[in-house]
């Protein structure tokens, strides 16, 4: 089935560092990829999303590409801020409907 | 608009005993999903519903979990003999559509979860 790989964490940045936060899937066919965000003591939000290769997705400072030759869609923001804060999930979604997740990266920034 | 809700946001229980998770997804949203996240994991896939159906259970770990959606809308999570290994979060996220058609409409939106603990 659908695997995703993700960086494990945890990372601790200072404020306005550079973050990125790898992620690789296994999938049959051409998966939509996502990356959620948990933050403290809340549900899981959808950050950013791609459905097909070469597709970037953005939001909030972050962006990830849809890299069909290396299998990846690794997450990027060139300056963090303190409320950045989070838990990280990169998610697959195949032709099956359901989400695949990886394990998650803390992320803590400091001010 | 109103999120997907669930209820209890907490749920202590016995070894041994019947549990009922309940989630409440946005109005209108045909496809219903539970998932399981784990301390330190990310979620996993237990059932998905597609209307008053269940569309794919091959994420449920064994027959003590069933799942029903009667009305189309909210849905239960029933746990029979409750074990020490089913402690975790569950999580319920519901989606407008369901397909390769969906595009944006198929976008899952989670609940809070609810918090079990088998003790």
């Amino acid at each position: 089935g659908d695997s995703v790989t993700q960086m494990e964490g945890p990372v601790t940045l200072s404020e306005e560092a550079f973050l990125t936060i790898n992620c690789t899937y296994t999938a049959t066919g051409y998966p939509s990829l996502f990356w959620y965000v948990q933050y403290p003591g809340e549900g899981l939000q959808l950050l950013l999303k791609a459905t097909k290769a070469d597709d970037k997705g953005s939001n909030k400072g972050f962006e990830a590409t849809y890299r069909k030759e290396t299998t990846s869609f690794h997450l990027e923001k060139g300056s963090v801020q303190v409320s950045d804060s989070a838990v990280y999930f990169c998610a697959s979604e195949g032709d099956d409907y359901k989400l695949s997740f990886g394990a998650g990266t803390t992320v803590t920034v400091r001010a | 608009g109103a999120g997907v809700s669930q209820t209890p946001s907490n749920k202590v229980t016995e070894k041994g005993k019947y549990v009922e998770l309940r989630c409440d997804p946005i109005s209108g949203h045909t496809a219903l999903y539970w998932y399981r996240q784990s301390l330190g994991q990310g979620p996993e896939f237990l059932i998905y519903f597609q209307g008053t159906g269940a569309a794919d259970d091959s994420g449920l770990p064994n027959d003590r979990f069933f799942a029903v959606r009667p009305e189309g809308s909210v849905s239960t999570l029933k746990i029979q003999r409750t074990e020490r290994g089913d402690s975790a979060v569950y999580l319920c996220a519901s989606s407008a559509m369901s397909g390769f058609l969906a595009g944006t409409l198929g976008e899952q939106y989670f609940g809070p979860g609810t918090r079990l603990t088998v003790t």
